[in-house]
């Protein structure tokens, strides 16, 4: 099937500690991005990927990190510098101008 | 920079009312826009999507939008609402800038009352 896998499901961080979210997708798309989604505030991109070895900064990339070594792969990388990491994780896909697809998502908790 | 502004965080409609979603954007050049869904407990999904054309789109399940450029608006419109379409409903533009990226709006959480 194609699609997008985000893992885990569930994550528990402790202070201090930094963890990396997985997303893989096998839909061949260029773009990739990853936004996170808190209630009321809709989705905020944290970092995309156009293309292999390039990537930006969204609009709430403090604390944060990304790399894309591989077309398949954008790990994201929740550093101890973002003070409030608890959210909901959501990792897309798309090409250029395209919908995006979407994946199931990680939920993030501090300890 | 892109900014997607969607005017009613909660709407409360009985079954049969008509439904309005309002979303505007802040963008000066050409733009994709588009309406996603998430239905509890499930993914984001497409409702529908605007790049050029008829101003007026067709979506899913009997919704439709439509772009007015002078207003930078593309609301969200169904003539009935079911008990099935409380879900959350997102707003979001995709432009080139330098680069394809998505900004979403806070998102309308509705709920049908039957």
């Amino acid at each position: 099937d194609g699609g997008i896998t985000q893992s885990p499901k569930y994550l528990f961080r402790k202070e201090g500690q930094n963890v990396t979210l997985s997303c893989e997708q096998n839909l061949n798309h260029d773009a990739m991005y990853w936004y996170r989604q808190d209630p009321g505030q809709g989705l905020r991109l944290i970092y995309y990927s156009q293309i292999v070895n390039d990537f930006q900064k969204g609009d709430i990339a403090e604390g944060y990190s990304v790399s894309r070594e591989k077309k398949e792969s954008f790990p994201l990388t929740v550093t101890s510098a973002q003070k409030n990491p608890t959210a909901f994780y959501l990792c897309a896909t798309g090409q250029r101008d395209q919908p995006q697809h979407f994946g199931d998502g990680t939920r993030l908790s501090i300890l | 920079a892109q900014s997607v502004s969607q005017h009613n965080h909660h709407v409360i409609l009985s079954e049969a009312a008509s439904l309005e979603l309002g979303c505007n954007y802040s963008y000066g050049g050409t733009v994709n826009l588009f309406w996603y869904v998430q239905y509890p407990g499930q993914h984001l999904q497409l409702l529908l999507k605007y790049f050029s054309g008829d101003p007026l789109v067709k979506g899913i399940k009997g919704f439709e939008a439509e772009f007015i450029k002078s207003k930078f608006s593309f609301n969200l419109r169904k003539p009935s609402v079911q008990w099935s379409d409380t879900a959350e409903y997102f707003c979001a533009v995709n432009a080139d800038t330098g680069g394809f990226k998505t900004i979403f709006g806070a998102g309308t959480r509705l709920f049908v009352k039957a």
